[in-house]
């Protein structure tokens, strides 16, 4: 599963888009770029994946970069409930072994 | 409704006893997650199990026990081997073993005395 790396923290200003950047430069090929999400004290929550094209759903806008080294999640009205922690996880395809490798995140915060 | 459901949210333990978390899910999935998470870090994970009486070690096995002896339950005991179990444990299912959504349980945070 690839490594990601994302920036600790990230402040937007609320009604504006927020764009949460991902480094996953060591992802395979058929290796899946996941989002989740974690608002404080509970499970997390799925937002959106994708594996080469761009995808788009109720929550947020996935973009992947051509060569799949990076990917930017896009919150396009940011809200103050949107504070919360965001992961990217790179997830492989069946391998024998599902590990859903989470890092620390990008904490993001929703200003009013 | 569907979903995963762990207990206690909350437990109190002093330090040396064994505990055992619940966690339970009617979604049908094959799959089930064990996940620590200390303040202010991200998740690591303690065991896996893609079929029932099967499970894998994670990264931070050491110290705890997990059986899978129904595909709606996954348990997950905290041993006095464990040295720092004071942490929020979540438990997530998916649906098969060639992974897809995560679903989470809303996590029991244990505290040792």
């Amino acid at each position: 599963d690839a490594k990601t790396t994302q920036p600790p923290s990230m402040d937007c200003a609320e009604g504006r888009a927020a764009n949460l950047p991902c480094n996953h430069s060591t992802i395979s090929g058929n290796e899946y770029v996941y989002w989740y999400r974690q608002i404080h004290s509970q499970g997390p929550q799925y937002i959106i994946h994708g594996l080469k094209n761009n995808e788009t759903n109720e929550m947020a806008s996935l973009i992947i970069t051509e060569d799949r080294k990076s990917s930017t999640l896009i919150l396009p009205h940011a809200t103050l409930r949107d504070t919360a922690v965001y992961y990217c996880i790179g997830l492989s395809p069946p391998s024998g072994t599902y590990k859903y490798i989470f890092g620390t995140g990008t904490r993001l915060k929703v200003l009013a | 409704d569907g979903g995963i459901t762990q207990s206690p949210k909350y437990l109190f333990r002093k330090e040396g006893q064994n505990v055992t978390l619940s966690c339970e899910q009617n979604l049908n999935h094959d799959a089930m997650y064990w996940y620590r998470q200390d303040p202010g870090q991200g998740l690591r994970l303690i065991y896996y199990s893609q079929i029932v009486n099967d499970f894998q070690k994670g990264d931070i096995a050491e110290g705890y026990s997990v059986s899978r002896e129904k595909k709606e339950s996954f348990p997950l005991t905290v041993t006095s081997a464990q040295k720092n179990p004071t942490a929020f444990y979540l438990c997530a299912s998916s649906r098969d073993r060639a992974g897809g959504e995560l679903f989470f349980g809303e996590g029991s945070r244990l505290t040792v005395l």
